[in-house]
C-alpha cells in the first residue's frame, strides 16, 4: 500500500518556466489538498478538493492550479514560476469519514527551487 | 477565526527528560485540535486529535494532549524523551466543517533531544 505519492521529489525551475507536481494516492480517499511549507510559517493551504470534478481555494491559491479528473490523483500546477513560490510542497488525503475534514495522510513532499 | 501559537520555535532536553511543547489557540467556535510530527524529509503525521470527547488525549508514542478550555491551550507532553523523538511538531487548529479552508497549522516547533 502506496498511501500518498508525490514526484518529482525535487526540482529546480527558472522563474518564468511552468511545472505540474503529481500527487497520487491509493487509498480510495475523496479528499486531497495541496500545502506549501516555508521556514517558520507552518504549512499553508493553497488549493484542495473533496472529490472527482471539485475543487476550491485554499489561504495562498495564486499562482497556482489545480484539477481533479479522478479520485486519485491531484495534480499541482504552477503557471509562471516565480522565486516566492520557492517552498516545499506537500500533498496530503483524508477519508470521507466524521464532521471534522482535516489532513490525514502526507506524502514525503516535493522540493521546489525556483531561480 | 481561527489560530494557532505554538510557543518556543526550538526545545532541547535532555533524553529520559520531560517534553513539553505549547500550543495556545484562537478560535470563535468551538475548536478541533490536532499535533503533528514531522521527521527530516518526511510528510507529517498526525499524533492525536482532540475532537470535544475526552480533554485528556492519548496519541501515538507515548505522546498526550490536555484541551484547556479557560487556557486556551493544548499543551503536547511526554513523561520521557527519546533520541528518536526529535522531530518538528505541529500543532494545528479547525473549526469543524466540511471545509479544508477551516484547517490552519502553527509555526512549527523543532524538538531536540541530548543523549
Amino acid at each position: 500500500n502506496a498511501g500518498v505519492t508525490q514526484t518529482p521529489k525535487f526540482q529546480v525551475l527558472k522563474t518564468g518556466q511552468s511545472m505540474t507536481l503529481q500527487c497520487a494516492q491509493d487509498m480510495n480517499h475523496e479528499y486531497m489538498s495541496w500545502y506549501r511549507q516555508d521556514p517558520g510559517m507552518g504549512l499553508r493551504l493553497i488549493h484542495y478538493s473533496v472529490g472527482a470534478g471539485i475543487t476550491d481555494q485554499g489561504e495562498v491559491p495564486n499562482g497556482y492550479n489545480v484539477s481533479r479528473s479522478t479520485t486519485e490523483d491531484f495534480p499541482l500546477r504552477l503557471l509562471s514560476a516565480a522565486p516566492s513560490q520557492t517552498s516545499v510542497y506537500f500533498c496530503a488525503s483524508s477519508p470521507r469519514v466524521g464532521a471534522v475534514r482535516f489532513p490525514q495522510h502526507f506524502g514525503d513532499g516535493t522540493r521546489l527551487s525556483i531561480l | 477565526a481561527q489560530s494557532v501559537t505554538q510557543l518556543g520555535s526550538h526545545v532541547s532536553v535532555s533524553e529520559g527528560a520531560l517534553v513539553l511543547l505549547r500550543c495556545n489557540y484562537s478560535s470563535s467556535v468551538p475548536p478541533y485540535l490536532f499535533w503533528y510530527v514531522q521527521y527530516p524529509n518526511q510528510g507529517l503525521q498526525l499524533l492525536l486529535k482532540y475532537t470535544s470527547a475526552a480533554t485528556l488525549v492519548k496519541g501515538i508514542n507515548g505522546f498526550e494532549a490536555e484541551f484547556k478550555k479557560s487556557e486556551t491551550s493544548f499543551h503536547l507532553t511526554k513523561p520521557s524523551a527519546h533520541m528518536s523523538d526529535a522531530a518538528e511538531y505541529f500543532c494545528a487548529v479547525s473549526a469543524g466543517g466540511s471545509s479544508f479552508n477551516k484547517f490552519y497549522f502553527g509555526s512549527g516547533t523543532k524538538l531536540n533531544v541530548k543523549p
